[in-house]
């Protein structure tokens, strides 16, 4: 049974940073493309970033550019999000999914919410 | 970026009804067009690949169609469990981008 087990969230200043950790499993996690999405309280679901099987390849949203970062560690099988400069408008629940051909969205976490409040 | 219009943003059916729900393009997308559904309080789950390839472990009920700039997805006969948002998502390019979605609700 495929499972994705997200952590690390919680209430953020602004301007401060927070990395979020996606566990994996059930599945081979370094054949896949993986993605986090999110959903601000009451609001639609955004794109954010994928990563490529291996890693070689990033993509991002305008929004998050050079403030967030997608990393991956197949050894360990976890994805990770790591947010820099948060602004308030980042608040959300944050979903890691499986993103094959990085077309739909297969497998989801049950997500973890980011607060940026001061 | 391609913008995802869903229409109507609120569906009030009766169970049993057979409804469709509107997704259109602001370019053409070939058929690279998914369908989810959201209960609340839940991850979202993919119903639809492909504007009409259908999903492992996804009721028949559940249908796609389209190509280019529209595309829909039909619910035939609307069963309890059916009710809650609906997200259409463009895989066509970079950004990926969904609708706002439509809130199916009981009459």
């Amino acid at each position: 049974e495929v499972q994705l087990v997200e952590s690390g969230g919680g209430l953020v200043q602004p301007g401060r940073s927070l990395k979020l950790s996606c566990a994996a499993s059930g599945f081979t996690f370094s054949d896949y493309n993986m993605a986090w999405v999110r959903q601000a309280p009451k609001k639609g679901l955004e794109w954010v970033a994928t990563i490529i099987y291996d890693g070689s390849r990033t993509y991002y949203r305008d929004s998050v550019k050079g403030r967030f970062t997608i990393s991956r560690d197949n050894a360990k099988s976890t994805l990770y999000l790591q947010m820099d400069s948060l602004r308030s408008e980042d608040t959300a629940t944050y979903y890691c999914a499986t993103h094959p051909l990085g077309a739909r969205f297969d497998y989801w976490g049950q997500g973890v919410m980011v607060t940026v409040s001061s | 970026d391609i913008m995802l219009t869903q229409s109507p943003a609120t569906l009030s059916v009766t169970p049993g009804e057979s409804i469709s729900l509107s997704c259109r393009a602001s370019q053409s997308i070939s058929t690279n067009l998914h369908w989810y559904q959201q209960k609340p309080n839940e991850s979202p789950r993919v119903l639809i690949k492909y504007a009409s390839q259908t999903i492992s472990g996804i009721p028949s009920r559940f249908s796609g169609s389209g190509s280019g700039t529209d595309f829909t997805l039909n619910i035939n006969r609307v069963e309890p469990e059916d009710f809650s948002v609906y997200y259409c998502q463009q895989s066509n390019s970079w950004p990926l981008t969904f609708g706002s979605g439509t809130k199916l609700e009981i009459k």
